[in-house]
């Protein structure tokens, strides 16, 4: 079956270090998003990519990077952690490109199990 | 995308029905009422969609109001497992449109055994 992960699931790093994400989907999906989730704050988008080539920006984008060099993965750096980015970071997929299809089953987006990152 | 309303939390006791409300006071009339879900732990995860008519689907149903200025979410029989962040999500598809799925803070529901 199709499916997205994420690896690792649980990461503990000091304040400083560069520190990568992994999201890998096997559903083929065009679409891919960054994610996180702290209390208070609900799920804010930090970046996302329609496919091969493409990143973009999403509302909390700073210290983070992106680059998708296929379509079944889109790592997420931290370029230099801060204690600001300890959270719980989702990746998720979607089938539709960067113009949707008109289709709102193409646009139904598929959710990793998460990373919980904690930066000290 | 227009924006929406749910109330923070709601309680339910099992086996009964649930409705979740949503306002949507602004809703254009090409933006489709998207229903997650967020299982504690776990990732979101898609419930039901709708434009104008109600939606069945085996997860939940789907009420949509007449004006569709507002929406509920109908558990036919809550179970404990049901006990999740239930989000309300606008989707304009209208020419094509690029954007993203924007979460709120959602609904917290609770299941009473």
């Amino acid at each position: 079956d199709a499916e997205i992960t994420q690896s690792p699931r649980h990461k503990i790093t000091e304040t400083g270090r560069q520190v990568t994400l992994a999201c890998h989907q096997t559903w083929n999906h065009n679409n891919m998003f960054w994610y996180r989730q702290d209390l208070g704050h609900g799920l804010r988008l930090i970046h996302y990519s329609y496919g091969v080539q493409d990143t973009n920006k999403g509302e909390v984008s700073d210290g983070y990077s992106v680059s998708r060099s296929n379509t079944e993965d889109l790592p997420l750096t931290l370029e230099s952690a801060a204690s600001s980015q300890t959270s719980v970071y989702f990746c998720a997929s979607s089938e539709s490109g960067q113009w949707t299809s008109g289709n709102p089953e193409d646009d139904t987006q598929y959710f990793g199990p998460g990373t919980r990152l904690t930066v000290l | 995308d227009a924006k929406t309303t749910q109330p923070n939390s709601m309680e339910s006791n099992e086996e009964e029905p649930v409705h979740l409300p949503c306002n949507h006071s602004t809703i254009s009339g090409t933006d489709y009422i998207h229903w997650y879900r967020q299982l504690p732990s776990q990732g979101p995860e898609y419930v039901i969609h709708g434009l104008t008519s109600n939606v069945n689907n085996r997860m939940a149903s789907l009420a949509i109001a007449e004006d569709r200025k507002s929406s509920t979410l109908i558990l036919h029989r809550a179970t404990l497992r049901d006990a999740a962040v239930y989000y309300c999500i606008l989707r304009d598809y209208y020419g094509g449109s690029q954007g993203n799925l924007i979460f709120g803070k959602g609904t917290k529901l609770s299941v009473k055994p």
